[in-house]
């Protein structure tokens, strides 16, 4: 089973700042990793696929990067509607294993 | 636009069965192309995906509930369905369906509640 980790646990910012969030596997996921948004009382939403394309709908401040084992999810500039619970997605090829990290809460400085 | 809604009993009983349904509008389960997912998210904590099924009965489970769970589909309401059984305090959580897309999960359901207490 891959595993995966997010750091921080918490990132503390302000409105306008940068926001880089990271996300390790425990083995090569190559480009198939996901980012998601979550905010209090909704599910979460689709940011990023195949760990650098935006989903559809989603503001060019939201960029990921990354493979294999390594990835980043960077907010270039916080908005308010920004600050929720981020996640990042993977699946094993066979069987077919869904895992989430863990999740990076972005809060208000 | 594709939406999904869960239904379902708020409400289950220790060693009964939690049965839920997603109905999906804006396209059509049997049309093929998409697995259909179910996760869940317990109290304050993370995402955990239980399963999946494809049109024409295809299913895979998460090895850790496999032993309690079953995914259907019914194509004449565009709907599929989550059965757990015998349930337990720790089966409390939110259930979001999905539809997944080679691997990631969108759009999703808003999500229920599904508390298990006598």
């Amino acid at each position: 089973e891959i595993v995966l980790t997010q750091s921080p646990a918490t990132l503390s910012l302000s409105p306008g700042d940068r926001a880089t969030l990271s996300c390790r596997a425990s083995q090569s996921v190559s480009s198939d990793l996901a980012w998601y948004q979550q905010k209090p009382g909704q599910p979460p939403r689709l940011l990023i696929y195949d760990a650098s394309n935006r989903a559809t709908g989603i503001p060019a401040r939201f960029s990921g990067s990354g493979s294999g084992t390594d990835f980043t999810l960077t907010i270039s500039s916080l908005e308010p509607e920004d600050f929720a619970v981020y996640f990042c997605q993977q699946r094993s090829t066979w069987p077919p294993l869904f895992t989430f990290g863990p999740g990076t809460k972005v809060d208000i400085k | 636009q594709v939406q999904l809604q869960e239904s379902g009993p708020g409400l289950v009983k220790p060693s009964q069965t939690l049965s839920l349904t997603c109905t999906v509008s804006g396209a059509s389960i049997s049309s093929g192309g998409y697995y259909w997912s179910w996760t869940r998210q317990h109290p304050g904590k993370g995402l955990e995906w239980i399963g999946h099924i494809y049109y024409g009965a295809n299913t895979h489970y998460d090895p850790s509930l496999k032993s309690r769970v079953t995914m259907s589909i019914d194509t004449s309401k565009n709907q599929f369905s989550l059965r757990l059984s015998s349930v337990t305090a720790a089966d409390t959580a939110v259930y979001y369906c999905a539809r997944e897309d080679r691997y990631w999960f969108d759009p999703w359901g808003q999500g229920t509640l599904v508390t298990v207490s006598s």
